[in-house]
């Protein structure tokens, strides 16, 4: 399968600060990325989708001032959580779709972020 | 109602034997489904997935829908303690978005 990467794969802040989360698409173009959380044994839950040139589109809930997301290209993706707090402490992991638009989601190992 | 729902578990079954996990979803006109298999700390991946009605094989792992009854299923014949994880279940809603089920934990017991 295609192979996405995830930076950093862990990251602990103090409380206020910002975290940027890298996710990549190594071996395929990517027109959409999405972004995902998951608590502690908890299911993911979908936060975005990350359309490459556009706006990303935030599910119910999800601040979109607070988790930026720019799809500056067709292999990269950021997220950037701003002035995290602990209860942002959450692993973060994105997925990547192949430009043929196939069913198939291909999910970076993840980001877990740990706020003070 | 949740879109989709799994039995959490955790569901135990001896080595060797064959673990049948469940999912259940709400919304009828769902086309495509997906498991997923989760070790702790480690992000999903894809075992299977399936778009018709019936069964899917593929090596120990059987897929099997029921559009009727909105269930779909997952069939573990040979059941291994590295088989021991998380299964996630899951939708795609428009938009190529996955919505996923709470998940049930298997435990393989050598």
């Amino acid at each position: 399968g295609a192979v996405v990467s995830q930076h950093p794969s862990w990251v602990i802040c103090k409380s206020g600060t910002s975290v940027k989360i890298e996710c990549r698409s190594l071996d395929f173009q990517a027109t959409t990325m999405f972004w995902y959380r998951q608590f502690p044994k908890q299911s993911l839950m979908l936060m975005a989708t990350s359309n490459e040139g556009s706006k990303a589109t935030y599910e119910q809930g999800v601040e979109k001032d607070k988790f930026l997301i720019n799809h500056a290209s067709l292999t990269l993706s950021t997220l950037t959580v701003t002035s995290a707090h602990p209860e942002d402490s959450s692993f973060y992991i994105c997925s990547a779709l192949t430009s043929g638009g196939a069913d198939e989601q291909f999910f970076g190992p993840g980001t877990r972020l740990t706020v003070l | 109602q949740k879109e989709v729902e799994q039995n959490s578990g955790p569901l135990s079954v001896p080595e060797g034997a064959i673990a049948s996990l469940n999912c259940t979803y709400s919304d009828r006109g769902s086309q495509s489904f997906f498991w997923y298999r989760q070790y702790s700390g480690k992000s999903p991946e894809l075992i299977m997935f399936i778009y018709s009605n019936g069964d899917k094989e593929d090596g120990r792992f059987t897929a099997q829908l029921n559009k009727a009854s909105q269930y779909v299923s997952l069939l573990i014949r040979d059941s291994q303690p590295s088989d021991s994880a998380t299964y996630l279940c899951a939708v795609i809603k428009a938009g190529n978005m996955l919505t996923f089920g709470g998940g049930t934990r298997l435990m393989v017991k050598p």
